[in-house]
Parts: C-alpha cells; sequence; structure tokens
C-alpha cells in the first residue's frame, strides 16, 4: 500500500518566521502535488512537481522533489496570516489513477 | 471559465435516507473524481469516472454507493439507506483530457450530515 505521511501534524507560528513541512513515502512516485485547503473550501492545487531533485518557487513558498522521488518539503518564508490553512501533498497510485492524499500539516500563522 | 460547481453544498439526511451529490466538472474536462474527507483527514480516493465510464472504483465501499458520470448532466455520487457513518465532506474534481490524476481542479464539496 503506498502511503504519503505528512509533518508536521499541526504548526502554530508567529507571523514573519519561516516554516518547512515534509511528505514522506517509501515508494516512488512519477510526480507529486501540493495542495492548500481553507476551511470549508476545497482544496486548491500550489504546484506539480516532476523531477527528482527539483524545485519550484511560487513567490515565499518553495517546493523540492527529493532525488529519490520519493519525499518532498514546501518551505515558506516569512509566513503570514493569509498563509493558514491545510496543506496536503498528494500522488498518484503507480500504475493505475488513484490519487493518494497524505493527512496534512494544519498550519496556523499568528498575527 | 466556471470552476468546478457541486451541490447542494450541505445535505442533511435521516438513516435509511438516499444522498445524491452532483458535480459539474469544468468546461471542456473530461475525467471526474471524488473524494470523502473526515474531518481532520486527508482527502480519500473514491472513483474515478470518464463519461459514461467507471474507471476506477477501488475506493468506493461495495454496498450502498454509486456514481456515474452521464454522456449529458453532472456525475452523481449516490448514497443508499445512509447511516450515521457516511457524515463527511465529500469532493469532486476535474480534469482535462491527458492530465489524468496530476492536475486535478476541486469543487467547494458537499456537506453530508446523517441525524
Amino acid at each position: 500500500t503506498q502511503l504519503l505521511e505528512q509533518s508536521p501534524q499541526f504548526l502554530s507560528i508567529q507571523e514573519g518566521e519561516n516554516l518547512t513541512v515534509y511528505c514522506n513515502s517509501s515508494s516512488v512516485f512519477s510526480s507529486l502535488q501540493w495542495y492548500r485547503q481553507e476551511p470549508g473550501e476545497g482544496p486548491v492545487l500550489l504546484v506539480t512537481v516532476v523531477t527528482g531533485g527539483e524545485v519550484k518557487k511560487l513567490k515565499r513558498l518553495t517546493f523540492q522533489f527529493g532525488d529519490a522521488r520519493k519525499d518532498s518539503s514546501l518551505h515558506i518564508t516569512a509566513a503570514q496570516p493569509g498563509d493558514t490553512g491545510l496543506y496536503l501533498c498528494a500522488a498518484v497510485h503507480t500504475g493505475g489513477f488513484k490519487t493518494i492524499f497524505g493527512a496534512g500539516t494544519r498550519l496556523f500563522v499568528k498575527a | 471559465n466556471a470552476g468546478v460547481m457541486q451541490n447542494p453544498r450541505h445535505l442533511v439526511r435521516r438513516r435509511g435516507q438516499e444522498a445524491r451529490l452532483r458535480c459539474s466538472p469544468m468546461k471542456g474536462h473530461s475525467h471526474v473524481y471524488w473524494y470523502r474527507q473526515l474531518p481532520e483527514e486527508g482527502l480519500k480516493f473514491m472513483v474515478y469516472l470518464q463519461k459514461e465510464n467507471i474507471i476506477d472504483e477501488s475506493g468506493m465501499p461495495k454496498e450502498r454507493f454509486s456514481a456515474e458520470f452521464p454522456k449529458e448532466g453532472p456525475s452523481i455520487l449516490r448514497i443508499q439507506q445512509v447511516v450515521r457513518g457516511d457524515s463527511a465532506a465529500y469532493f469532486c474534481a476535474s480534469s482535462p483530457p491527458g492530465t489524468t490524476g496530476i492536475t486535478q481542479y476541486f469543487g467547494p464539496g458537499t456537506r453530508l450530515t446523517v441525524l
């Protein structure tokens, strides 16, 4: 069974701090996605990483795909209250169509 | 271009009733996925459909749950004889042809409460 484990599960920080959240698996994936979900809404796709070692930047967010394509990280610089939300990583099940999601990291940024 | 639409946004049913959840994919999208999310948990895949075909239903409970995506109209997730454990948020996502699973756009979800 392919699983995605996210850590930490919960993170509460002050505005302006930096943070990193992780998504790990023992399986290799052809691609991995990061989503952000706000209360009462559906997940919104932030980025897709495809190549091992790939780094993508989205304003203050930096996404990295591990060299072996088994893990990924999301780094946020100078967090703002607007970054508060549930961050989910997801990957397509090898050989199929099923997308598996991690349980998410719930981030709360205090003003 | 309208996003993925789901209705109703909130649905309350008593045990034993039927729940019908509707999903209209983004224009031009031919792939639809349904997920279930319990409080404080991630999303669990239920089923993947293309027009008039169920491609992967490995995440669907064997009984009481069914899904369809007809040639015309929205995709429907149907839950018969609901039980309290069916209470959850149900999300639909769609993707354009050729991007199976990789690029999914999610709807706002239907929150089902079973009394």
